[in-house]
């Protein structure tokens, strides 16, 4: 177990609504990353987050936002669902500049 | 460009059976390569990484990859996998350009040890 717990588990939205996910970094960590992985796929590089700012960004749109907060915990906040939204949601926590990132068992995100 | 590619996408083999999961890379940087491991409904966990050094890692269970930088590949190797192995396997890349030390992931390999 790596100690980054995400929350919830499963969630079922729609079409067109908002949704939250959070993640608890590891203790000692002050990096947040979040990754987007479809069914049958390998996870893509959603964002990273350090000192509450935005550190690094892959190819998703602004609709995408996130937030860390003092304690690096980290939301993914998505706008606008669309079913291709659908996926399972990774969170991982490192120290800034380390190779080593440790993940959250993730939120399975449903779109209907 | 920068990209990684797994070639299999699903690798069945009997238990106790030798197994190579291949990974390739594309990169005009200098990278770091990981293998990770997925089980069902389950998060990833890092199996074995090369940062620098000794260009043959291994893990704890057994598991051993190859970095070849002429070949730009990153096999994955178990000279005898168990039922216990079964998993999704994604290789994984840092391009040293990138300041936020992201992870880029292939499209992952499903292992299925059989009886």
């Amino acid at each position: 177990e790596t100690g980054v717990t995400q929350s919830p588990t499963h969630l079922i939205k729609t079409r067109g609504q908002q949704v939250t996910l959070r993640c608890s970094s590891q203790s000692g960590h002050n990096t947040v990353s979040w990754y987007q992985q479809a069914l049958g796929q390998g996870p893509q590089f959603i964002f990273q987050y350090y000192r509450e700012e935005e550190n690094g960004r892959g190819n998703f749109p602004p609709r995408f936002s996130g937030l860390q907060f003092p304690n690096y915990s980290s939301e993914l906040n998505v706008n606008a669902l669309e079913l291709d939204d659908s996926a399972l949601y990774l969170c991982a926590s490192s120290l800034l500049g380390s190779t080593e990132a440790f993940f959250g068992q993730g939120t399975r995100l449903t779109v209907v | 460009a920068q990209s990684v590619t797994q070639l299999d996408s699903q690798v069945p083999v009997f238990e106790e059976a030798p197994v190579e999961l291949r990974c390739n890379y594309s990169s005009s940087v200098s990278v770091y390569l990981f293998w990770y491991v997925q089980y069902p409904n389950q998060g990833l966990q890092l199996l074995l990484k090369y940062l620098s050094g000794s260009t043959l890692v291994e893990s704890i269970n057994g598991f051993e990859a190859e970095f070849n930088k002429s070949q730009t590949s990153f096999h994955l190797r178990k000279p005898s996998v168990h039922i216990s192995d079964t998993a999704e396997y994604f290789c994984a890349v840092i391009f040293a350009s990138g300041s936020a030390r992201q992870l880029t992931f292939g499209s992952g390999t499903q292992l299925t040890v059989l009886p």
